[in-house]
């Protein structure tokens, strides 16, 4: 059974500083990974999406990376601003599935 | 601008008092999901459609149906809400793992947050 797992929970950081998000999954037998944010009270936006053959994306000041092998996959997040505070949510699909697979989540405060 | 669109964003029920949430998409995708989020919690899959294809996950519980009368709508009715069904409920669209567009990302709407009186 595929385990998707965030750490850390929570952070807290000053604004400018650049950040690292952390996923691990249990299953390596991945179709793609995603990495949504979201803000409180609000629906998904979907940041980075990584197919199981790449590894990595980026979109702006925000870098994904995918090491299938080992389970893994990390979220940079450069000159980090108060407008990226949110929870940010990774997730996995299965091979042959329509079920994306959820971590916990990281909540991310950045501070004036 | 495509997107995912749920009405109403905020909907309050009576325990016991069916009610019916909505989903429609200008995306033109051809797979829409029907995820549950609890407080702090992350989102877990209801059921998803595969054009008129229903398929629904083991361990969701029969007080909760779906209909998908077009490929743009979808609702979730729950027949008798119970304190416990008290959550965001979010609606996603992708393309299908064939397509080979988009890769099967999955978009998602703003949510329907479901208080249960």
């Amino acid at each position: 059974k595929q385990e998707v797992t965030q750490i850390p929970a929570a952070l807290s950081v000053p604004e400018g500083e650049n950040l690292v998000l952390n996923c691990s999954f249990t299953d390596s037998a991945i179709y793609n990974l995603q990495w949504f944010r979201q803000d409180p009270g609000k629906g998904l936006t979907s940041l980075l999406l990584i197919q199981s053959s790449q590894r990595e994306q980026t979109s702006g000041r925000l870098n994904a990376s995918l090491d299938k092998s080992s389970g893994r996959s990390t979220l940079y997040i450069a000159a980090s601003q108060p407008g990226d505070s949110a929870t940010y949510l990774c997730a996995v699909l299965m091979d042959s599935s329509y079920k994306l697979i959820f971590g916990s989540g990281t909540r991310l405060l950045v501070r004036p | 601008d495509a997107m995912v669109i749920q009405n109403p964003r905020y909907q309050v029920t009576q325990f016991g008092k069916p009610v019916t949430l909505s989903c429609s998409q200008t995306l033109n995708h051809n797979v829409m999901y029907w995820y549950q989020q609890k407080s702090s919690q992350a989102p877990k899959l209801l059921f998803h459609y595969y054009d008129k294809d229903f398929n629904n996950e083991a361990d969701t519980p029969d007080n909760f149906q779906s209909r998908r009368p077009n490929t743009s709508f979808c609702f979730l009715d729950i027949r008798s809400p119970g304190l416990g069904d008290a959550a965001m409920y979010l609606c996603a669209t992708s393309t299908d793992l064939s397509s080979g567009r988009g890769g099967n990302e999955q978009f998602f709407g703003p949510g329907t947050r479901l208080t249960v009186l």
